[in-house]
């Protein structure tokens, strides 16, 4: 079974608009983190939010807000007031474990497109 | 800055040859990891070293090697390229999650793009 699956391969949004970037994963681990990435087009990837899997209240960076949903192993992007510049690929991935060294699972990205 | 720094930025070679990409993790840092990004597609994960061990592969083709110094900065050799190797890399270094299992994310360097010809 795929750790990270993010089913939306294209996302349309109005400028000004939220959206939201939909994002499951898999795990039996009890400890785990989950992040979301963007990547422009120039390439760079762009560490966006982190969430814990022990965090109780859903992670939020300025216009970047985490929906983690712990039952349904959920943990969606919503990105509030859209701006031409989040047009951009962004990924789901996920760390299992608090041993050093882990490995990290992505998912395969959700290339968004914001409308001006 | 994600305090990643990877060198070349870019590269052009043809089928056959070998090449070298490099990666200096952020300070403090013990783990390094690959990835290989072909056109419009996803993170293919490659390798991971931590504190000079590898420790865990994935889809790395015989053609490629990896290895960590004792100073933690990483090589990866590609070798015997092929068109299909052109792709953009990107090493990531990441710190060790808290207790509590905070953090612990992955910094990416910006990446090296290969051109085979």
């Amino acid at each position: 079974a795929q750790k990270i699956t993010q089913t939306q391969p294209g996302m349309f949004v109005q400028e000004k608009e939220a959206v939201t970037l939909d994002c499951t994963y898999d795990t039996s681990d009890p400890s785990y983190g989950l992040f979301w990435y963007k990547q422009p087009s120039s390439g760079e990837m762009i560490f966006l939010i982190y969430q814990g899997s022990y965090d109780q209240q859903n992670a939020t960076e300025g216009r970047y807000s985490l929906n983690f949903q712990k039952a349904r192993k959920s943990a969606n992007l919503v990105i509030s007031a859209s701006q031409l510049g989040d047009s951009a690929m962004y990924f789901c991935a996920m760390r299992e474990g608090l041993g050093t060294g882990n490995q990290f699972y992505f998912g395969t990205g959700t290339s968004l497109t914001v409308i001006p | 800055d994600s305090g990643v720094t990877q060198t070349p930025k870019h590269l052009i070679t043809a089928t056959g040859q070998r090449v070298t990409l490099r990666c200096s993790p952020r300070s403090g840092d013990l783990s390094v990891y690959w990835y290989q990004q072909s056109l419009d597609q996803g993170l293919q994960f490659l390798i991971q070293y931590y504190n000079g061990e590898e420790r865990a592969k994935g889809n790395i083709l015989e053609r490629f090697s990896a290895q960590q110094f004792p100073d933690l900065h990483s090589e990866l050799n590609l070798s015997s390229l092929e068109l299909g190797d052109s792709a953009l890399y990107f090493c990531a270094s990441s710190g060790p999650p808290s207790r509590e299992g905070q953090g612990g994310e992955l910094f990416f360097g910006e990446g090296s793009r290969l051109t085979v010809l």
